[in-house]
């Protein structure tokens, strides 16, 4: 599973877009690169997943360059509500053997009024 | 539709006792993990169980046992509690055939006096 390392924070205001960057050097071919978020006294959330290039969904945009030793997690128009921790894992498809997450510390995201 | 159910929400123990912590997983999922979370730390993988027997184990102790119910549903038992096991512990359901992302439940709060 690939080692992840991402901002310990980040502070942000109401209405901008976050970027998060996460880089993953000694990532496998058939690694995917998947984000969760957490709020306080909560399990983590998925939000999304990816392999290259470009994913959307109704939440966040995850880009994932040609070499997929990076990848970045962005959030379009923020509100107070997206304060919180944001893990980035590299691990296994998930379509097939159900490998254990592998968690770091997160980035801490803080959107401020 | 029902997420993932973990009972009780908080415990608390005296160093050396035993606990006992349960899981009922997301309808549909078959799959379910437990995590140890320390305050500002993430996840720690601990064990996972499919088919009523425990697949992969991360670097935890024997102190640190499982079950896994004809239901899905889950428990995970700790003995002789130290101080250290103070964390807030996670169960996550997933399925073994193409779900991506697993669910969290919101945890128990254990702490250890």
């Amino acid at each position: 599973l690939a080692k992840t390392t991402q901002p310990i924070s980040m502070d942000s205001y109401e209405g901008q877009e976050v970027n998060i960057t996460c880089s993953h050097n000694n990532i496998a071919t058939n690694d995917y690169i998947t984000w969760y978020q957490q709020f306080p006294s909560q399990g983590p959330r998925f939000i999304i997943q990816g392999y290259k290039t470009k994913v959307t969904n109704e939440v966040a945009s995850l880009f994932i360059p040609a070499d997929r030793k990076s990848s970045t997690l962005s959030l379009p128009r923020v509100s107070l509500s997206d304060t919180a921790v944001y893990y980035c894992l590299g691990g296994a498809d998930y379509g097939g053997s159900q490998g254990n997450l592998i968690f770091g510390k997160g980035t801490k995201l803080s959107v401020k009024p | 539709d029902a997420g993932v159910t973990q009972s009780p929400t908080h415990l608390i123990k005296t160093r050396g006792q035993q606990v006992t912590l349960r899981c009922s997983p997301k309808s549909g999922h078959d799959t379910v993990s437990w995590y140890q979370q320390a305050l500002g730390q993430g996840p720690q993988f601990i064990f996972q169980y499919y088919e009523e027997e425990e697949r992969q184990r991360g670097n935890f102790p024997d102190r640190f046992s499982g079950h896994q119910f004809p239901n899905y549903s889950s428990e995970l038992n700790v003995n002789a509690l130290l101080l250290g096991d103070s964390a807030l512990y996670l169960c996550a359901s997933s399925t073994r055939t193409g779900v991506i992302g697993y669910t969290f439940g919101s945890g128990t709060r254990l702490t250890v006096v």
